[in-house]
């Protein structure tokens, strides 16, 4: 069964370095998203992304975070000071383009910034 | 501020008997809703979609739907011990793809054996 991986797992960083999450969505899915939950709270969306665009951007989504799709395959959300509040699991989701909206999520990748 | 409420929990209920689980939300437009299971230190899992008033029904689990009581519940007849999670309502503004998901803080929710 297509799934959407996440890796790695498990990210740990100092306080304003720079990380990268990396995310395959599922193949013949067309829109791609960033979701994180701080332990212990709800699922927030960040940002949600479509034919290599932002089509939305929560007010988390701040100029410390940018996304990208380099290649085919891959769908990429950087953090490029990260802070210990950014601490979280984060999540990818991919839908596909006939409608209803299904959103499949990976297995996340927990970020524990020191 | 469009919000998703749910009980928190936790809510316990013994093996074989029916979990219901409840959510409202605040945005009259909302038209698509999720329920998502998510077991501890995992990524949510859908369980069930509903889009129209009414019930709709998938092995063990029924959804509820009332978009004028703003309102949308699971039940999970004969729960199981595997049951046992946080179970998340989302909701999206609209039918179409590429709108973000607005979940509830979930729902504990443990079958005792």
């Amino acid at each position: 069964e297509p799934e959407v991986t996440q890796t790695p797992s498990h990210q740990v960083t100092q306080m304003g370095q720079e990380v990268i999450l990396r995310c395959v969505p599922i193949s013949n899915h067309l829109y791609f998203y960033w979701y994180r939950q701080i332990l212990g709270q709800k699922v927030e969306f960040l940002v949600s992304f479509y034919n290599n665009e932002i089509s939305e951007k929560s007010e988390i989504f701040d100029d410390q975070f940018s996304v990208e799709r380099p290649d085919g395959s891959n769908f990429t959300l950087k953090i490029r000071s990260t802070k210990l509040e950014d601490s979280a699991m984060y999540f990818c989701a991919s839908s596909d383009a006939g409608g209803k909206n299904i959103q499949y999520f990976g297995a996340g990748t927990r970020l524990s910034v020191l | 501020q469009k919000e998703v409420e749910q009980n928190s929990g936790p809510l316990s209920v013994p093996e074989g008997a029916i979990a219901s689980l409840n959510c409202t939300y605040s945005d009259r437009v909302s038209q698509s809703f999720f329920w998502y299971r998510q077991y501890s230190g995992k990524s949510p899992e859908l369980i069930m979609s509903i889009y129209s008033n009414g019930d709709k029904e998938d092995g063990r689990f029924t959804a509820q739907l009332n978009k004028a009581s703003q309102y949308v519940s699971l039940l999970i007849r004969d729960s199981q011990p595997s049951d046992s999670a946080t179970y998340l309502c989302a909701v999206t503004i609209s039918n179409f793809g590429n709108e973000k998901l607005t979940f509830g803080t979930g729902t504990r929710l443990t079958i005792i054996p």
